[in-house]
């Protein structure tokens, strides 16, 4: 299975500014999905990056908000923008694999906006 | 409709004890993967166990198996002689359809295990 190095680990950030968050793989792989955890909630997929592709967004989440990069097979950011108390959440990168096995995550981001 | 329906919020269980967490889903796809996931406190998440649509033996990795029954649409994790060190959120999720996609993740189940 991959292995997937997420930085920032935490962080605490002030309302109207942005973050940006790194997902660095072992190996090449070709689909990264961003995950958000509310507080006390489940996983909840944000967005899917294919290399050298728009990233695929899911229904409540926007470009704007949420832009993410993905400039080779083994690297990927998502940003937080204009960030509000409500994007406080832990953050999570993960990549997918055949059968059981690949579908790795990240240590993720826990993110705090005052 | 939930994709995953995880109906326990909590749950408590005796050190040494076995404990069943329930995960049923919903799918039309005829070829899934069904995934089992623990999330400490510190926020990662830890793989435990998987089943495909297709295997007809139910999965088991050391203390871990799946009760997978697939006309009833279920997949229960069993935790065999629970230890101290289970406490944590486990979460049932769901690949539809063949290759890399996304996992659709259920509300999660609280463990906490008694000593």
């Amino acid at each position: 299975s991959a292995v997937i190095s997420q930085k920032p680990s935490r962080d605490i950030c002030q309302r109207g500014t942005s973050l940006t968050i790194q997902c660095q793989v072992d190996s090449q792989v070709t689909m990264m999905f961003w995950y958000r955890q509310q507080p006390g909630q489940s996983l909840t997929l944000i967005a899917t990056a294919n290399q050298g592709s728009e990233a695929t967004y899911e229904s409540g989440f926007v470009i704007d908000k949420f832009p993410i990069s993905r400039p080779n097979l083994t690297f990927s950011t998502l940003t937080v923008s204009n960030m509000s108390p409500e994007d406080s959440s832990i953050y999570l990168c993960s990549v997918a694999g055949q059968g059981a096995h690949g579908y790795t995550f990240g240590s993720g981001t826990r993110l705090t906006v005052v | 409709a939930q994709k995953i329906t995880q109906t326990q919020p909590g749950m408590f269980v005796q050190e040494k004890e076995a404990v069943t967490l329930d995960c049923t889903y919903d799918t039309s796809d005829p070829s899934y993967g069904l995934f089992w996931y623990k999330q400490p406190s510190s926020g990662e998440m830890i793989f435990l166990i998987y089943q495909g649509s297709y295997d007809q033996q139910n999965a088991t990795e050391g203390r871990y198996s799946l009760n997978f029954q697939k006309a009833r649409k279920s997949a229960n994790l069993v935790i065999s002689a629970s230890q101290l060190g289970d406490s944590a959120m486990y979460f049932c999720a769901m690949r539809e359809g063949p290759g890399r996609r996304a996992l659709t993740f259920g509300s999660g189940t609280r463990l906490q295990v008694q000593p």
